[in-house]
């Protein structure tokens, strides 16, 4: 079965450095999401993307994050200046199509900012 | 937003045991996704239900979908520790943003 993939699985940084997490997508599908999960809380949207520009974004997505699909494969989330908050688990997920469809996540990668 | 009302919030339950978790809502969905999480892990798609009153079974996990289609239920037979984990139910995607329900946090103890 076609699955997102995700690296690095755990990172642990520096506060103020900059961290990249990269997902791979499943191949045919189109339209690409970053969630993130502070341990013990909800999944919470960070942002959708299609056709190499953000959708839609939510207001946890300030101007320290970043996202682009540099090569037609990987979808990367950049946090520019990591803070103490910034720990989470960052979940990327894609689906096929705009709506109505199954949207399939990766594992995720476990940021720890210290 | 759609919200999707899971109950219960919290479960804990004896292996061996059965459970019954649910999924409303007051909006009319076309169908409804159900995922479970599990500590340190992504949400893994279980199973989704498509046609008002379907059930579908995926070995001791039965899921209904409610014949109006507002909401859905997650009965587990013989709880495993192996279920433990945190269950989900999502709508399919709407636009630009896909959302899950409030949850349900399962632990079966041994």
């Amino acid at each position: 079965e076609p699955e997102v993939t995700q690296t690095p699985s755990h990172q642990v940084t520096q506060m103020g450095q900059e961290v990249i997490l990269r997902c791979v997508p499943i191949s045919n599908h189109l339209y690409f999401y970053w969630y993130r999960q502070i341990l013990g809380q909800k999944v919470e949207f960070l942002v959708s993307f299609y056709n190499n520009e953000i959708s839609e974004k939510s207001e946890i997505f300030d101007d320290q994050f970043s996202v682009e699909r540099p090569d037609g494969s990987n979808f990367t989330l950049k946090i520019r200046s990591t803070k103490l908050e910034d720990s989470a688990m960052y979940f990327c997920a894609s689906t096929r199509a705009h709506s109505g469809n199954t949207i399939y996540f990766g594992e995720g990668s476990w940021l720890t900012v210290v | 937003t759609q919200l999707l009302e899971q109950s219960p919030q919290f479960l804990s339950i004896q292996e061996g045991e059965n459970l019954t978790v649910y999924c409303n809502s007051s909006s009319v969905f076309s169908s409804l996704q159900w995922y479970r999480q599990e500590p340190g892990e992504g949400p893994v798609l279980l199973v989704t239900v498509v046609t008002g009153g379907e059930v579908k079974k995926l070995k001791r996990l039965t899921f209904q979908f409610g014949d109006a289609r507002k909401d859905s239920s997650l009965h587990i037979t013989a709880a495993q520790p192996g279920d433990t984990g945190l269950y989900l139910c999502a709508p399919p995607n709407t636009g630009n943003q896909f959302y899950f329900g409030t949850g349900t946090s399962l632990t079966v103890i041994p």
